[in-house]
């Protein structure tokens, strides 16, 4: 079982719709979660940490953490066709500073 | 603030051939990394350094790859001799560590291995 897993997608959405992106963890001593963009040929940016139970929001994203599914899911409302991208969560695993991906989802947000 | 540099952005060898990468941190962050991303995949840990010292290298193939990080600050990773396998991206990263943990990109060296 992989630590981290995301559905490899593509996820399709119309523009102006929420995007939903979600991601599973095996690893029960993981305590923050982060969220990535990486568009084609580009490097990871980050744009969600996440360290507690529940919603955390910025902007037209909010990241959700429920440690006790082992479930983490981002939310971006009003998609725009420049969220097109490759969404890569991330779990701090190893009892502390080590950061384990997923293979990542691909979005395209269609006009 | 400046970001993570890298350097080169792209590189072409032959098999058996070897190759160096550079790394500047983000000013400040004692934790550097550098990881494999091969197409398809997420970033996959190599090594963690902790100032001087590393901290994980469980992943890293030690027959023919070897970093460092001299003075706390830069660090090269090197692979001899290389193999189709390792045509990937190398992406270098660093943290302040505590309390957030939050890890920033370079922006990546393409290698490609033929």
């Amino acid at each position: 079982q992989k630590e981290v897993e995301q559905n490899s997608g593509p996820l399709s959405v119309p523009e102006g719709a929420i995007a939903s992106l979600n991601c599973t963890y095996s690893d029960r001593g993981s305590q923050s979660f982060f969220w990535y963009r990486q568009y084609s040929g580009k490097s990871p940016e980050l744009i969600m940490s996440i360290y507690s139970n529940g919603d955390k929001e910025d902007g037209r994203f909010t990241a959700q953490l429920n440690k006790a599914s082992q479930y983490v899911s981002l939310l971006i409302r009003d998609s725009q066709p420049s969220d097109s991208a490759t969404y890569l969560c991330a779990g701090l695993t190893g009892g502390g500073n080590k950061l384990t991906f997923g293979t990542g989802t691909q979005l395209k947000v269609e006009l | 603030e400046a970001g993570v540099a890298q350097s080169p952005r792209y590189k072409i060898i032959e098999k058996r051939q070897s190759v160096a990468f550079w790394c500047n941190p983000i000013s400040g962050h004692a934790t550097l990394y550098w990881y494999q991303q091969i197409l398809g995949q997420g970033p996959k840990l190599l090594i963690q350094f902790q100032n001087n010292g590393v901290v994980d290298d469980s992943q890293l193939p030690k027959d023919r790859f070897s970093a460092e990080r001299l003075k706390g600050v830069d660090s090269t990773l090197k692979i001899q001799p290389a193999k189709l396998e390792d045509s990937a991206v190398y992406l270098c990263a660093s943290s302040l560590g505590l309390p957030t943990y939050e890890q920033y990109f370079g922006p990546g060296t393409r290698l490609t291995v033929t």
